[in-house]
């Protein structure tokens, strides 16, 4: 079946520092990669949404001068958290859709990210 | 209120019991997912239904469209099925789509 890799699965850091996830779908091609954030006891939360080749789509309330997302090849998006604080510590999950429309998001295993 | 609603929010079953898990929503979809999460925070696509009825195992799917309701079984329930069963309603217009979430019921299956 589909499979999306994530990586990495855990960021410890200090605060201030640059982090990049990366989002790989492994056997299709993913036109449209989501990034979603969930913080602890919540449901997930849409962050931006990016298409192969363009601008990412961000959802309101998200920096996305903070939140950097490169969506440069069909099987490849990247996530960077810039200078990164503790309040960025969270869940983040990618998911990868594509390439025809009736097919389902398949789920990358997701970042713990936590800033000192 | 919220667009996806999951009931329960928390269930703790025996081991071998029948479990259900429902899921209403008030918006137009294309197709429903149900997602399960373990506690190490990954998620597994379960199912991704638009009508009718789908089963993969012990799991078992179902979706009405008129009710705009859907609900997922487990028969035979194990300790290994502990997890977060999530409801999600797709709904895509043009060139890509949106998930949007239930909360989440948090399945406890004891020995």
């Amino acid at each position: 079946g589909a499979v999306v890799s994530q990586h990495p699965s855990r960021v410890i850091c200090k605060s201030g520092t640059s982090v990049k996830i990366e989002c790989r779908s492994l056997d299709f091609q993913a036109t449209t990669m989501f990034w979603y954030r969930q913080f602890p006891k919540q449901s997930l939360m849409l962050m931006a949404t990016s298409n192969e080749g363009s601008k990412a789509t961000y959802e309101q309330g998200v920096e996305k001068d903070k939140f950097l997302i490169n969506h440069a090849s069909l099987t490849l998006s990247t996530l960077t958290v810039t200078s990164a604080h503790p309040e960025d510590s969270s869940f983040y999950i990618c998911s990868a859709w594509g390439p025809y429309s009736n097919q389902p998001q398949h789920f990358g295993d997701g970042t713990r990210l936590s800033i000192l | 209120k919220n667009e996806v609603e999951q009931s329960p929010q928390n269930l703790t079953a025996q081991e071998g019991e029948f479990i259900t898990i429902n899921c209403s929503y008030s918006v137009g979809i294309s197709a429903l997912h149900w997602l399960q999460q373990h506690p190490g925070g990954g998620i597994v696509s379960l199912f991704m239904l638009s009508s009718g009825k789908k089963k993969h195992g012990r799991l078992i799917a179902t979706i009405n469209i008129q009710e705009k309701h859907s609900s997922l079984h487990i028969t035979a329930s194990h300790p290994r099925d502990s997890a977060v069963y999530i409801c999600a309603v797709w709904n895509y217009g043009g060139s890509q789509g949106n998930l949007i979430f239930g909360k989440g019921t948090k399945l406890s299956v004891k020995p």
